[in-house]
């Protein structure tokens, strides 16, 4: 069965570091989204992308992230200058066909950890 | 916002008994999705409610989706350790990015 998969599984970063996130989509899925979850905590909705480009995000992403589709199979989370609280396991996911709604497949998780 | 909520928040259960967990959004929703996630692991899609007060069973699984479409449940028989895991329901945002809001997830442990 298609996955979505992430690398790297774990990522150790400095304070105000920079770090970027991958992840591949299953191919034929046209919605892609980034998702982060605090240890312990809920599941929180960062970004969609859609049409190479973003069609909703949250308050959480501010101007310090970004996401990009550089080509026809990675889609990639920037955080430009990390900050102790985005410490957390970052998800991403994948849905749809072109409809809207559709079960969202998610890949194992990087694991964020800002020293 | 829209908000998701889900009681209980843990669910300590004997092998062999029946629970239930249940989920509210504090507005109507298109349709609702059931994710579990095991200790460790990722989010994995169980099952998603479209229509007004619509059962769907899977296995040992009953999910329920409520008249107003507002509220939904998930009841578990016969629990057995392979149930061990965090049961999230989520709902569908009105604008087009299609996010989901996760509700806070029913923590599962099962005593042998």
């Amino acid at each position: 069965e298609p996955e979505v998969t992430q690398t790297p599984s774990h990522q150790v970063t400095q304070m105000g570091q920079e770090v970027i996130l991958r992840c591949v989509p299953i191919s034929n899925h046209l919605y892609f989204y980034w998702y982060r979850q605090i240890l312990g905590q809920k599941v929180e909705f960062l970004v969609s992308f859609y049409n190479n480009e973003i069609s909703e995000k949250s308050e959480i992403f501010d101007d310090q992230f970004s996401v990009e589709r550089p080509d026809g199979s990675n889609f990639t989370l920037k955080i430009r200058s990390t900050k102790l609280e985005d410490s957390a396991m970052y998800f991403c996911a994948s849905s749809g066909e072109g409809l809207k709604n559709q079960p969202q497949h998610f890949g194992d998780g990087t694991r964020l950890s800002i020293l | 916002g829209q908000q998701v909520m889900q009681i209980p928040q843990y669910q300590h259960v004997q092998e062999g008994e029946d629970f239930t967990t249940y989920c509210n959004s504090s507005t109507t929703l298109s349709n609702i999705q059931w994710y579990k996630q095991r200790p460790g692991g990722h989010p994995v899609f169980l099952i998603q409610l479209v229509k007004s007060g619509e059962v769907k069973k899977q296995k040992r699984l009953t999910f329920q989706f409520g008249e107003a479409k507002k509220n939904s449940s998930l009841h578990i028989t016969a629990t057995q350790t392979t149930d061990v895991g965090t049961y999230f329901c989520a709902g569908p945002g009105k604008a087009a990015g299609n996010k989901l809001t996760f509700g806070g997830g029913t923590r599962v442990l099962v005593k042998p």
